[in-house]
């Protein structure tokens, strides 16, 4: 089982509201990362970190931002939540060397925005 | 850069029959390919993986084949159950690398009782 978490799981705002998707894991892994899914959907990398104070946009375009100050700790934000930004994230962590090809999910974060 | 195809987008299969989904991949590069398994509401788990030095990996009743000249791989589900029933993604990159991950676009199997 993995040891990645994401709060909250369920969220209604709306437009216009700042809003923050944590995102913590206990692995130890250096390498993190967040996906946006529309449900059953394909999978589109948006952000992701190697290691600490080290964060990279991914291949789809997103108005969120993200940090990381700690290992285990990968938020992230949208400043001001727009009815496009309705969509499941996804936070997803992997280790290094041989192991770290596994790519390990939390479970979601389906946010609605009104 | 790497481009990963996925067929079909949805497979409805009766159950007790096999089912499979198959991908291709253009980096001949590539040398790891794992298949994600996502059930409803949750996030995807790594079901199986192959390296490019094997042709075929088993686990109960999931195979993967790899086919390297063809650059296509491809997930067999035998004897399949209910629970079976999900979103199955294939996936690329050269391995043990800082290279991301590059998804097919999804397979929804659907388990026919």
């Amino acid at each position: 089982e993995a040891d990645i978490y994401q709060t909250p799981r369920y969220l209604v705002i709306g437009t216009g509201k700042k809003i923050t998707l944590e995102c913590s894991q206990t692995m130890g892994h250096d390498k993190m990362y967040w996906y946006q899914q529309d449900p059953g959907m394909e999978l589109h990398l948006i952000h992701y970190s190697y290691g600490v104070n080290s964060t990279e946009k991914g291949d789809l375009s997103s108005e969120s931002t993200v940090s990381r100050i700690r290992t285990e700790h990968f938020p992230l934000t949208l400043e001001s939540a727009r009815p496009s930004h309705t969509s499941q994230y996804l936070c997803a962590s992997s280790g290094t060397g041989g192991s770290g090809n596994t790519i390990y999910f939390g479970e979601g974060s389906w946010l609605t925005v009104v | 850069g790497e481009n990963v195809e996925q067929h079909p987008s949805t497979l409805s299969v009766q159950e007790g029959d096999s089912a499979v989904i198959k991908c291709t991949y253009s980096d001949s590069a590539s040398n790891y390919f794992p298949w994600y398994k996502q059930e409803l509401g949750k996030g995807p788990q790594l079901i199986i993986d192959i390296r490019s030095n094997v042709g075929e990996k088993k686990d109960q009743r999931i195979a993967v084949t790899l086919n390297k000249t063809a650059k296509h791989f491809s997930l067999h589900i035998t004897e399949t159950q209910p629970e079976d029933s999900a979103v199955y993604f294939c996936a690329a990159r050269l391995m043990d690398s800082n290279y991301q991950l590059i998804w097919g676009a999804g397979t929804k199997l659907i388990i026919k009782p």
